[in-house]
């Protein structure tokens, strides 16, 4: 059973760049989130989607932006890039019938230069 | 809004040792707390969740508990290892918001 797997692993952008992170969901699951961890920090909430529909959003600019496909598997778009964008950027999925227990793919790096 | 501290930042401990890291989180409203592990440069490995109903929960050396009415749960490690330094999360999932509120994590070392 394939858990969260994400991709790329790492990206180097440059500033004003546009990136796409993707992210394919637990078997089973069909609720997608997404968080942003700047070094030393907790991860933060970018925003959560299901059903296609993004249904919650965190404190995060509009130029990120993302999407989730008939399959369950889900983009997340940021335009624009700045310096402080550069952040380890995971993906978690859950089954919103269960326990919302949250299971978190290893992470895209991205270093914005 | 809810906000959720962990205490201490940091921990170094010599091995066999018994540990407390605490979190604590000031809106009680939850649906569920969870306790994450995380290797540097790593994704989070789910650990132990604990419903709002329940008052703790144990896995193996680990054992976390849960004080809704003081905004407080408590994952203890039982004779720690090396292999258990790592930094460890809490996250909390607030009724009707639809996403986790973590901590900024305590990182844990233990010295062979």
């Amino acid at each position: 059973d394939a858990g969260v797997t994400q991709s790329p692993t790492h990206l180097i952008k440059t500033r004003g760049q546009q990136v796409t992170l993707r992210c394919s969901p637990k078997s089973g699951h069909d609720t997608v989130s997404w968080y942003q961890q700047a070094l030393g920090q907790g991860p933060q909430f970018i925003f959560q989607y299901y059903e296609e529909e993004e249904r919650q959003r965190g404190n995060f600019p509009d130029r990120f932006s993302g999407h989730q496909f008939p399959n369950y598997s889900s983009e997340l778009n940021v335009n624009a890039l700045l310096l402080g964008d550069s952040a380890l950027y995971l993906c978690a999925s859950s089954f919103l019938q269960g326990s919302y227990e949250q299971y978190f793919g290893p992470g895209t790096r991205l270093t914005v230069t | 809004k809810q906000e959720v501290t962990q205490i201490p930042a940091a921990l170094s401990v010599p091995e066999g040792e018994n540990l407390v890291l605490n979190c604590s989180f000031t809106d009680s409203a939850i649906y569920n707390l969870q306790w994450f592990r995380q290797d540097p440069g790593k994704g989070l490995t789910s650990l132990l969740l604990i419903q709002s109903s329940q008052r703790e929960q144990t896995s193996g050396r680990l054992n976390a508990s849960l004080d809704k009415s003081s905004g407080r749960s408590t994952l203890y490690i039982a004779a720690s290892q090396p292999g258990d330094s790592a930094t460890y999360l809490c996250a909390v999932y607030t009724s009707g918001t639809y996403k986790y509120i973590f901590g900024t994590g305590t990182r844990l070392k233990v010295l062979a």
